[in-house]
This record gives C-alpha cells, sequence and structure tokens, in this order.
C-alpha cells in the first residue's frame, strides 16, 4: 500500500463544474503540498498545508490531520485547469523528503 | 531571476557522452533538489542540497552521477557515460526553509534524451 493515495487516478468533467481530488496519507507529516503539472511541463507549488484550510482564486485546499486525508477543490473548472494534479507529504522522519501520490489527471472539457 | 531556471531546456546526446544539466534557484533559497521524472511517472528524488553540501545524495543511482553546488547557488548535475536509461525529464527545485520542506518552486525542467 502507498504512503499516499490519491483519487481518483483520472477525471474527465465539463467546464464549469466543482472538482474534488483526495489525499489520504498512512504515515506522521509535517506538511502536505498539492502541486499542478500540465502535459510536458515543469511542476508548480499550488499549495502547502499543515492544517486548515487555503484558498487560492478557484482553488482550495483542505486538511484534517486526524482523518490523514486532504481534498483539493476546483471551483468553476475552465478547460486550462487541465493538468496532473499531485499529492505530496513531507514526513516527520525526514524534514526534506517528499513522498509523491501517483497523480491525478484532470481533462476539463469546453 | 524570479524563478528557478533550469537550462539547458532540452538536451539530445548520444550513449556514452557526458552532459551538464544546469539549475539557477531563486536567490536566497539555502535548500535545492533534483528530481528525476520519466514519462507517466511520478518524481524521484535525486540529492538534497542544504546550502554547499549534499545533505543527501542517496537518490542518485550510480556513479556516474554527480552534483554540486559549489557556492550554494547554483546547482549542476553532471551524467557521465550516459544511457539510453538515463533519458528523463530533470527537475530542479528549491526552498527557503533550513528545516521541514517549506514551499517548493521548481524549474521547468531539462529534458534529456540519450540516443
Amino acid at each position: 500500500k502507498n504512503e499516499v493515495e490519491q483519487s481518483p487516478q483520472n477525471l474527465t468533467a465539463q467546464e464549469g463544474e466543482f472538482i474534488t481530488i483526495n489525499c489520504s496519507y498512512s504515515v506522521g507529516i509535517s506538511a502536505l503540498h498539492w502541486l499542478q503539472q500540465h502535459p510536458g511541463g515543469g511542476i508548480v507549488s499550488l499549495f502547502m498545508l499543515s492544517s486548515g484550510k487555503k484558498k487560492h482564486g478557484r482553488l482550495i485546499a483542505t486538511i484534517n490531520i486526524q482523518e490523514k486525508h486532504s481534498s483539493l477543490h476546483i471551483t468553476a473548472s475552465h478547460p486550462r485547469d487541465s493538468a496532473v494534479y499531485i499529492c505530496a507529504v513531507t514526513t516527520m522522519d525526514s524534514n526534506y523528503q517528499l513522498i509523491w501520490g501517483a497523480g491525478t489527471k484532470l481533462i476539463i472539457k469546453p | 531571476g524570479a524563478g528557478v531556471s533550469q537550462t539547458p531546456s532540452n538536451k539530445v546526446t548520444e550513449k556514452g557522452k557526458y552532459v551538464e544539466l544546469r539549475c539557477d534557484p531563486i536567490s536566497g533559497h539555502t535548500a535545492l533538489y533534483w528530481y528525476r521524472q520519466s514519462l507517466g511517472q511520478g518524481p524521484e528524488f535525486l540529492i538534497y542540497f542544504q546550502g554547499t553540501g549534499a545533505a543527501d545524495d542517496s537518490g542518485l543511482p550510480n556513479d556516474r552521477f554527480f552534483a554540486v553546488r559549489p557556492e550554494g547557488s547554483v546547482s549542476t548535475l553532471k551524467i557521465q557515460r550516459t544511457e539510453r536509461g538515463d533519458s528523463a525529464v530533470y527537475l530542479c527545485a528549491s526552498s527557503s526553509r533550513q528545516e521541514n520542506t517549506g514551499e517548493l518552486f521548481f524549474g521547468e525542467g531539462s529534458r534529456l534524451t540519450v540516443l
């Protein structure tokens, strides 16, 4: 069992839909990251969370430390949101190593 | 520059050749990471620098791979006697935090193709 699991693996939705991507982890963490990668592109950090909720534009990230679960939400989705979204955690054992989820490939159709 | 800069963006080389990939992190960032990403896979950790020293090089696959960061800023990843299996996108990231990973800023990557 992977230490960081994401669901769904693939998600296709229509423009305007509300999107939720989930991340569950089985280790003690000091921080959780949500990252975005466009096809053939570099990786962009969206959020770094250790508790609660963060919002940036149409993106919202939440984390529940007790349940070891985080969600990334996209409101009013747009085709330009199409990308791979990756959840990664920094564990309490390592102050720099990231454990990566497998990513969620999101396609937003116009 | 404003972000992490990696050069070259694309490199095509022949098997057996020597390759250098450069990473210019955000000014003032003490932590620097190299990752390798093969097609359809997640990033694979290679090496982590804190300042000038390699704090963890356990991800380097073998002794053909070496990385330096002599002045605590720019880093160079060096690959000797390249093999076709080295073909991948090499990603560099930097962070300002010394303990616990702060927010990571990634470069666009250097795509290496070994023919």
